[in-house]
């Protein structure tokens, strides 16, 4: 079973650059069966979707998010990963990583447990 | 691109039938079969409980369907239980590869 786990700092400061990881275990993230995504939930408040990654390195972007947002694949880490740069308050968030099956790659169906970003100096 | 609409709460009594409206436009919700509904319960990673406007996952309940009427989609749960008290949040894909999400609705079992 397709599990997932997100890790990086907690605390980042304005201006400085937010990366998070993502690390896949039960499954390869090689695999054509998956595409894996990044999605954050401003405290209390709704969910929005950052962005996805299929294995080969294609990358979607939430078009708000775009200017200052990559994710990419490590293969041989079995991991994915978010950076975001120019943080400010508004990218404080739990930040979840999620998989979707290739075939209905809109429909996330596994998610990791979430972690906490706070911008602060 | 903006955030579908979603009434902010619904509230019912166990089971009964509750119905969450998610509105989007011609240029989401309106032109594609793809839209997701998940619950989220406190603290909690959301759950994914439809997909493709009506499909459920393997293993989850036929008390909850999804339908879709032009910009506007709905999760029905029927036979309402204690347990379904959560946050709903509809998605849809919004074209050019991006996905949308609604703000949200609470659920509330009376």
């Amino acid at each position: 079973q397709l599990q997932l786990q997100e890790s990086g700092p907690g605390l980042v400061k304005p201006s400085e650059t937010l990366s998070l990881t993502c690390t896949v275990s039960g499954g390869s993230i090689s695999s054509s069966n998956y595409y894996w995504g990044w999605i954050r939930q401003p405290p209390g408040q709704g969910l929005e979707w950052i962005g996805n990654i299929y294995y080969s390195g294609t990358t979607y972007y939430s078009p708000s998010l775009k200017s200052r947002l990559t994710i990419s694949v490590d293969t041989s880490k079995n991991h994915f990963s978010l950076r975001l740069t120019s943080v400010t308050a508004a990218d404080t968030a739990v930040y979840y990583c999620a998989s979707s099956a290739s075939w209905a790659p809109d429909a996330f169906d596994i998610w990791g447990q979430g972690t906490m970003v706070t911008v602060s100096s | 691109q903006s955030a579908l609409t979603q009434p902010a709460s619904v509230s019912g009594s166990p089971g009964q039938s509750i119905t969450i409206s998610c509105t989007g436009t011609s240029s989401d919700v309106g032109s594609y079969n793809l839209v997701s509904w998940y619950q989220q319960h406190p603290g909690k990673a959301p759950k994914l409980m439809i997909y493709e406007v009506s499909k459920r996952p393997s293993g989850l309940s036929n008390r909850f369907s999804g339908s879709k009427s032009g910009n506007t989609a709905s999760l029905t749960i029927s036979g309402l239980q204690a347990e379904d008290e959560a946050d709903y949040y509809c998605c849809s894909y919004a074209g050019s590869y991006t996905l949308v999400f609604g703000g949200g609705t609470k659920l509330t079992v009376l």
